[in-house]
């Protein structure tokens, strides 16, 4: 199957600082990922479609200035959350799809103290 | 918008035992997946299913794409301790965007020795 890294797999910030996330497809191109949120023992949550060379879609509820996402490249898509509060604390995970499935990342576990 | 029913919640089986799970939606797929995630981990694909009817298997997994669309359920025969984790089905309907995948709220399975 194909292969979705992410970097870093867990970061801890202070409160108020911003933190990036890095989500690549390793073996495949995509000009579309997607960033999910999951809590302790819940499902994941679709955030937003990142789309390369245009501007991102976002779930309701989700704040786009808070949720920053880039998608420069074919292979390569970027969340920056900004401003962390500990609330943001979770497990973001992206994945791409090179046809018809879909592949995730290790994921990431962003702390904020 | 699209929600998924999975069932059981969580399963308590002996090592050896067959396990049964399913997704029940209020509106049709085009698509099937099955994942498994184990903790601190992203989502592993395990089947995907395209076709209503459709009825694939991986090893000792399988699954079937109900003739509606509307259902799936996947199958682990003679259960193992490394089947332990949570499984999630996901509906992708691909109306021309680039939609994500919806996700039902996971089995947690857990194999008593």
């Amino acid at each position: 199957g194909a292969v979705v890294s992410q970097h870093p797999s867990w970061v801890i910030c202070k409160s108020g600082t911003s933190v990036k996330i890095e989500c690549r497809s390793l073996d495949f191109q995509a000009t579309t990922m997607f960033w999910y949120r999951q809590f302790p023992k819940q499902s994941l949550m679709l955030m937003a479609t990142s789309n390369e060379g245009s501007k991102a879609t976002y779930e309701q509820g989700v704040e786009k200035d808070k949720f920053l996402i880039n998608h420069a490249s074919l292979t390569l898509s970027t969340l920056t959350v900004t401003s962390a509060h500990p609330e943001d604390s979770s497990f973001y995970i992206c994945s791409a799809r090179p046809i018809m499935e879909q592949y995730f990342g290790p994921g990431t576990r962003l702390t904020v103290t | 918008g699209q929600q998924l029913n999975q069932s059981p919640q969580s399963m308590f089986i002996q090592e050896g035992e067959d396990v049964s799970m399913n997704c029940t939606s209020s509106s049709i797929f085009n698509t099937w997946l099955w994942y498994k995630q184990d903790p601190g981990e992203g989502p592993v694909l395990l089947i995907a299913l395209y076709k209503a009817g459709e009825l694939t298997s991986n090893g000792r997994l399988t699954a079937q794409f109900g003739i509606t669309r509307k259902d799936s359920f996947l199958n682990i025969s003679a259960s193992i301790p490394s089947d332990v984790g949570i499984y999630f089905c996901a509906g992708l309907y691909s109306g021309g965007g680039a939609d994500g995948l919806t996700f039902g709220k996971g089995t947690h399975l857990i194999i008593q020795p």
